[in-house]
């Protein structure tokens, strides 16, 4: 059973553009929504992170939103760079991570 | 600060064999988590170690196993390997257990099995 659903499964976006990746949970219990960021041949490095008792987070160009009645939550990356390009994963912790599929998001320059 | 280091970097086993994967969790941190990731998938959840102990499973059989050591290392082992097995093995470690303290992964532990 998927717990945690990730899309799109790829996404291309022009320099400067926004990103957006959303994920869907069904586990009531996870309360700790972390998202990673993944370079070939690099393991997952924390990007941002979100408690089910904010609905926003932002730190610098990474937006994390939450919708805790909707059990969605979604990345914004403002100002996309060629550099941001990497896989990107949503998870959801109630003790250990359960990662979404990725999205390999490609920022043309 | 040293990172969450893990050896070997790659490696390639013959279905049926026993293989041994090691990691060195970041300085201070006590706890080690072990994930396997197939190609274009997310990390899959294996275990988690917590001061020597076993505290947390996912849905692997009792051939993969593992260890952590008093300096908080730790080792992945995989009995009777299957070719279903080829994936990237992570560990991650983390400060403090229990509760969602950010997880610092490795690079990985590239294996095949053939």
């Amino acid at each position: 059973q998927q717990q945690v659903k990730q899309s799109p499964q790829s996404l291309i976006v022009q320099k400067g553009g926004i990103s957006i990746i959303n994920c869907a949970y069904e586990n009531t219990a996870f309360d700790y929504f972390p998202w990673y960021q993944q370079f070939p041949g690099k393991g997952p490095a924390l990007l941002i992170a979100i408690r089910p008792d904010v609905s926003e987070k932002k730190e610098g160009r990474f937006t994390i939103s939450f919708n805790k009645s909707a059990k969605q939550f979604s990345l914004h990356i403002m100002d996309s760079q060629p550099g941001d390009s990497a896989t990107y994963f949503c998870a959801a912790s109630e003790g250990q991570l359960t990662f979404g599929s990725g999205t390999q998001l490609t920022v043309l320059p | 600060e040293t990172g969450v280091t893990q050896s070997p970097t790659h490696l390639i086993k013959t279905r049926g064999q026993q293989v041994t994967l090691r990691c060195s969790s970041q300085s201070g941190h006590n706890t080690v988590s072990w994930y396997q990731q197939a190609l274009g998938q997310g990390p899959q959840f294996i275990f988690q170690y917590y001061r020597e102990e076993e505290n947390g499973r996912g849905n692997f059989p009792p051939r993969f196993s593992g260890l952590q050591f008093p300096n908080y290392s730790s080792e992945l082992n995989v009995n009777a390997l299957e070719l279903d097995d080829s994936a990237l093995y992570l560990c991650a470690s983390s400060q403090n257990h229990p509760g969602n303290s950010p997880l610092h992964f490795g690079n990985g532990t590239r294996l095949t099995v053939t």
